[in-house]
């Protein structure tokens, strides 16, 4: 089955803590994106892979780390720098500059 | 800045009804409109729109594009209950990585 799959799907962390979200996909698209959402609100990009040992930071980047050591893997870390955490994160990949593909998200809650 | 504007932000019918949702964009270096459907989690495709004026058609719903005046239409005949969603339009950035510019969503209830 081709996909993307996110993991955890819920996540729950202390004040304080790092935690990572993961997102694989095997689509063997090139491009992986992370997204932020938060209650009626639209999506807004944190950062983006257009290829292998390389990303760019969004638009709310502050606060977030990304690697891309393989092309199916594109983990986010949430720092303790990150001041509002809690939002459900959703993870996307494309074939270049098209239409994009969702996991299922993780909802990460900041207790 | 670019911008996605999306109107209504909610709204509620009964089965049966036709309505229609609304994306007004203001960016620069614009490539194509998207539209997605939302129930609960991962945005689902609809339509990709790239050419002002051609209507795209996938059952119950269809869209259209106006690269003039800078706005896009998403309408849904014969509503259903499985149509309740919010409904994200999105903007794709030419020569970005990719990049999507994402509306704040209209939710759409359709009651029994």
């Amino acid at each position: 089955d081709g996909g993307i799959t996110q993991s955890p799907k819920y996540l729950f962390r202390k004040e304080g803590q790092n935690v990572t979200l993961s997102c694989e996909q095997n689509l063997n698209h090139d491009a992986m994106y992370w997204y932020r959402q938060d209650p009626g609100q639209g999506l807004r990009l944190i950062y983006y892979s257009q290829i292998v040992n390389d990303f760019q930071k969004g638009d709310i980047a502050e606060g977030y780390s990304v690697s891309r050591e393989k092309k199916e893997s594109f983990p986010l870390t949430v720092t303790s720098a990150q001041k509002n955490p809690t939002a459900f994160y959703l993870c996307a990949s494309s074939m270049g500059e098209t239409m994009q593909f969702f996991g299922p998200g993780t909802r990460l809650t900041v207790l | 800045e670019d911008k996605v504007v999306q109107s209504p932000l909610s709204l509620v019918v009964h089965e049966g009804d036709t309505v229609t949702l609304n994306c007004s964009y203001e960016v620069t270096n614009f490539r194509s409109l998207l539209w997605y459907k939302q129930e609960k989690k991962a945005p689902t495709f609809l339509f990709m729109l790239t050419s002002s004026g051609i209507e795209k058609k996938s059952g119950r719903l269809s869209s259209i594009l106006d690269k003039k005046e800078l706005f896009s239409i998403l309408n849904i005949t014969a509503t259903q209950t499985g149509d309740s969603a919010v409904y994200l339009c999105a903007v794709l950035i030419y020569n970005q990585g990719g990049k999507l510019i994402f509306g704040q969503g209209t939710e759409l209830s359709v009651k029994p």
